[in-house]
């Protein structure tokens, strides 16, 4: 089955940094990249996505970059700001059920 | 819009004990999930059903039963809670098109087996 790697576990940057948070999976089947974010008490919620057919994608402050010859892809957060501080989690999958990475606790400091 | 819901959001079990967490959806989804959380271990499926009347195997279903008798509701069994089994579980639901599954999850469930 798949098995995505996440790196690093913990980052911390000061406000107005950015962040970058990577994630490598095993499965060439894979083709959707999702990346979910989870506030303290709550349960993780989808950010943004990519799909394989798709190099690049941003949204505002949040871009998502697919290197599918390497099998990795990566969020990448501009300008970051005290409320962007959370937990991060990478998935990938063929189709049905989404593998998840074990997450990066993201700290950003005013 | 209620979205996933999860009943009860906090338990605290007796080893041996048996419950059922309830999850309900009502953006009509044909998937369904449970995941649990452990601290370092990130998210990992327990059981999942792709209609109703479905159910499968996910990456860690010992210990766990699950059924699907309605569309839009998915129960996780504990028959015998033993404390590794203490755990945030997260229902979730989805409807996979073509190159995307959007997964959307409930607030979670906090389980102490004690």
């Amino acid at each position: 089955g798949e098995n995505v790697e996440q790196h690093p576990s913990t980052l911390s940057v000061q406000e107005g940094d950015s962040a970058v948070i990577k994630c490598t999976y095993s499965d060439s089947a894979s083709n959707y990249f999702p990346w979910y974010k989870q506030e303290l008490g709550k349960g993780p919620q989808l950010i943004i996505d990519i799909r394989s057919n798709v190099g690049e994608k941003k949204d505002q402050r949040i871009a998502v970059t697919l290197n599918k010859t390497a099998k990795h892809f990566s969020l990448h957060i501009t300008e970051t700001q005290p409320e962007d501080s959370a937990v991060y989690f990478c998935a990938a999958t063929p189709y049905s059920t989404l593998t998840f990475g074990k997450g990066t606790m993201l700290l950003v400091s005013p | 819009n209620a979205g996933v819901t999860q009943t009860p959001k906090f338990r605290v079990l007796k080893t041996g004990q048996s419950m059922t967490l309830l999850c309900a959806q009502d953006m009509n989804h044909e998937y369904m999930y449970w995941y649990r959380q452990d601290p370092g271990m990130g998210l990992r499926l327990i059981h999942y059903s792709v209609g109703e009347g479905t159910t499968a195997k996910g990456e860690v279903p010992d210990g766990y039963n699950v059924s699907r008798l309605k569309k839009q509701n998915f129960l996780l069994g504990l028959e015998s809670a033993a404390p590794s089994q203490t755990s945030v579980y997260f229902c979730a639901s989805s409807y996979p098109r073509t190159g995307r599954n959007t997964i959307y999850f409930g607030e979670g469930s906090w389980l102490t087996v004690v």
